[in-house]
């Protein structure tokens, strides 16, 4: 059973270009988390979803930044005219359900640097 | 809001000792968990242990064992017998379930070094 899959590992973009980061669940999760980092800090909640649903997106930038999760295919995470502020790692993390007991599994995340 | 303090930016101790990391949390919710993540230079974040806020009996996952003071909202992490696999960043996390949503909230990380 394959772990979260993230990709790309590490994304390069010029300011003012857009970003895409693609999370593929643990098979059989449905419940979808992004969490960023930046350098020499801990991981801050973006926003979660469930499939075809954003649930909570009390993290996330109000502009530029936008997440989705569809029936088919990965959850992305995109970011328009990025700027340099926006350099960091940015982690998907997933879970069956959102009992107690099921503890979130990470990906290795992307690191987007905006140069 | 709920804030997660780690005091302790770096350590280092040698390969075989005992190490104690710190964790002080701030929250008026009385039913949480606590989580200690390991991140290794490949950036994965590895979970370590976990607590929840209702059981008094202290966490313990083999060499791994966390000193819980819910009064004190205290929760640090004892790693024995330290190993060089052991050198990374750890995260001392809190997560409270609203409305489904398991929303972790880190703390700023000490890094760890244990030297052979």
């Amino acid at each position: 059973n394959a772990g979260v899959m993230q990709n790309p590992r590490h994304l390069v973009r010029r300011r003012g270009q857009e970003a895409r980061l693609r999370c593929s669940p643990m098979k059989g999760h449905s419940h979808v988390y992004w969490y960023r980092q930046l350098p020499e800090e801990g991981l801050k909640f973006m926003v979660y979803l469930q499939k075809e649903n954003i649930i909570d997106e009390s993290g996330m930038p109000k502009e530029r930044f936008s997440a989705e999760f569809p029936k088919e295919g990965p959850s992305i995470l995109r970011i328009q005219q990025v700027v340099r502020g926006d350099s960091a790692a940015y982690f998907c993390a997933s879970s069956p359900t959102t009992e107690n007991n099921s503890p979130l599994h990470f990906g290795n995340g992307t690191r987007l640097t905006v140069t | 809001a709920q804030t997660v303090t780690q005091s302790q930016p770096e350590m280092s101790v040698q390969e075989a000792e005992t190490v104690t990391l710190s964790c002080t949390y701030d929250t008026s919710e009385s039913n949480y968990y606590l989580f200690w993540y390991k991140q290794p230079p490949s950036r994965q974040m590895i979970l370590v242990i976990r607590q929840e806020a209702y059981k008094q009996q202290n966490a313990t996952e083999n060499r791994f064992s966390v000193n819980f003071q819910k009064a004190a909202k205290s929760f640090s992490l004892k790693i024995s017998d330290s190993q060089l696999g052991d050198t990374a960043m750890y995260f001392c996390a809190f997560m409270k379930l609203f409305q489904g949503a398991q929303k972790l909230v880190f703390g700023q990380g000490t890094r760890l070094t244990i030297n052979p």
